[in-house]
């Protein structure tokens, strides 16, 4: 597609339940990245991929967060026993490098937790 | 403690009227800085960047930034506020090595009025 693309755009649960959020870059971008946008705590990295290279995960706020990316392409990220405080829009980005200086994102996936 | 301060939570401007927001920094290394801007229903798109060199950088939508080391600042400038320029705006700051791990300011909300 052109742009990065986020699935679900809105995902509401119940507290316990495990969620996944999908992420699909621009194509050809090497580098992609996990955001999350909530209220009071504005937006917070969570973890970057960069090609072949190990994740930064320096900024999951859990062990019930984490995230996978396969092929070098689409990325999941995944929260086991949500809890309230999860609730947030989670964002997706890409960079074509990740020198470049420029993310483009997704819209997000809003998930709110019951 | 790395971090970014947008001092103005919301801000209120005559359609037509100049428009600067502030940015102050504390980062420990060389910092890369960045205006990102978020409309309603969309993702965050990349008005404008700084490495180096000039500390004038003309972004895109007719916005311009100056970067001043010695205040620590780095602040949005425009012109003449169009209605369309409503929107959320974010400074974040990154370093060399992984420009996109960016830390961002809380935002400021620009309203216009016609």
């Amino acid at each position: 597609g052109a742009g990065v693309s986020q699935s679900p755009s809105n995902k509401v649960t119940e507290k316990g339940k495990d969620v996944e959020l999908r992420c699909d870059p621009i194509s050809g971008h090497t580098a992609l990245y996990w955001y999350r946008q909530s209220l009071g705590q504005g937006l917070e990295f969570l973890i970057y991929f960069q090609g072949n290279s190990a994740p930064d995960k320096s900024g999951l706020p859990s062990d019930r967060f984490s995230a996978e990316r396969t092929g070098g392409s689409v990325s999941t990220l995944t929260i086991q026993r949500t809890q309230q405080e999860d609730s947030a829009v989670y964002l997706c980005a890409s960079s074509l490098a990740f020198e470049t200086g420029e993310l483009f994102f997704g819209e997000g996936s809003r998930l709110t937790v019951l | 403690a790395q971090s970014v301060t947008q001092p103005d939570i919301h801000i209120t401007v005559s359609e037509g009227a100049s428009l600067e927001l502030r940015c102050n920094y504390s980062y420990g290394a060389t910092p890369y800085l960045f205006w990102y801007v978020q409309s309603p229903g969309q993702g965050l798109q990349l008005l404008l960047k700084y490495f180096s060199g000039d500390t004038l950088v003309q972004g895109i939508k007719g916005f311009e930034a100056e970067f001043k080391r010695s205040q620590s600042s780095f602040n949005l400038r425009k012109p003449s506020v169009h209605w369309s320029d409503a929107a959320e705006y974010f400074c974040a700051v990154g370093g060399s090595g992984n420009t996109g791990k960016l830390i961002f300011g809380q935002g400021t909300t620009l309203q216009v009025k016609p």
